[in-house]
């Protein structure tokens, strides 16, 4: 059972413009969610977060979106940078006893290549 | 900065072997968190500790077992190896309460053969 679901395995993009990854998720008690990059054989490493309480977080290049009432997320990329090329990782978590955050029910991943 | 820090980066173990694998949670992080990440797949939650305690646990096999140290390092144990236990296994530590933002070591990878 994915409880996080990343549906596009890949996405590939012009440099300089948008990237848009998303994730939908089925399980109401999560609360909080966040976005990791990951190369190969590395450790994920953390982009940006967002609370249940908000619908909005920015960060640099880089924002998320949730729309709790739908149950998607979505992280934009601007400008998107050969840099940017790597695996991202949609992750969720129910900290239901306060120490549970990092707890986290990760998506399938999405592969992005940011075209020169 | 000083980030997670996990050893070994390699390991091949035998059939029926056991493995032990160390992390170093980054100053004054005393929640840790390891996860283990098969071949296609995504990361999946083994097991957390805070304050020494365990805190959470998730899909770890009976025949695994961890525990966090007093300087709040955290040890994974692994006995019986299997072949289905090859994987790249992460360890994650925050700082209290604040799970927000967690972070990852660059992961050991453990072979078995």
């Amino acid at each position: 059972d994915q409880q996080v679901k990343q549906n596009s395995p890949s996405l590939s993009v012009q440099e300089g413009r948008i990237s848009i990854l998303n994730c939908d998720y089925t399980n109401s008690m999560f609360d909080y969610f966040l976005w990791y990059k990951k190369y190969p054989a590395e450790g994920p490493t953390f982009l940006i977060s967002i609370s249940s309480i908000k619908d909005k977080n920015e960060d640099g290049r880089f924002t998320v979106f949730l729309n709790k009432s739908a149950k998607h997320l979505s992280l934009h990329i601007v400008p998107s940078q050969p840099g940017d090329s790597a695996v991202y990782f949609c992750a969720a978590s129910d900290n239901a006893g306060g120490t549970s955050y990092g707890k986290l029910t990760f998506g399938q991943g999405t592969i992005l290549t940011v075209h020169p | 900065a000083a980030g997670v820090i996990q050893s070994p980066r390699h390991l091949i173990k035998e059939k029926r072997e056991t493995a032990t694998l160390k992390c170093y949670p980054i100053p004054r992080h005393d929640t840790v968190y390891w996860y283990q990440q098969g071949p296609g797949q995504d990361p999946q939650f083994l097991i957390s500790f805070y304050e020494k305690m365990q805190s959470d646990k998730g899909s770890i096999p009976d025949r695994f077992s961890a525990q966090q140290f007093s300087d709040y390092h955290s040890e994974l144990n692994m006995s019986s190896l299997e072949l289905g236990d090859s994987a790249l296994y992460f360890c994650a530590s925050s700082l209290p309460h604040q799970g927000n933002t967690i972070y990852f070591g660059e992961g050991s990878w453990l072979t078995v053969v």
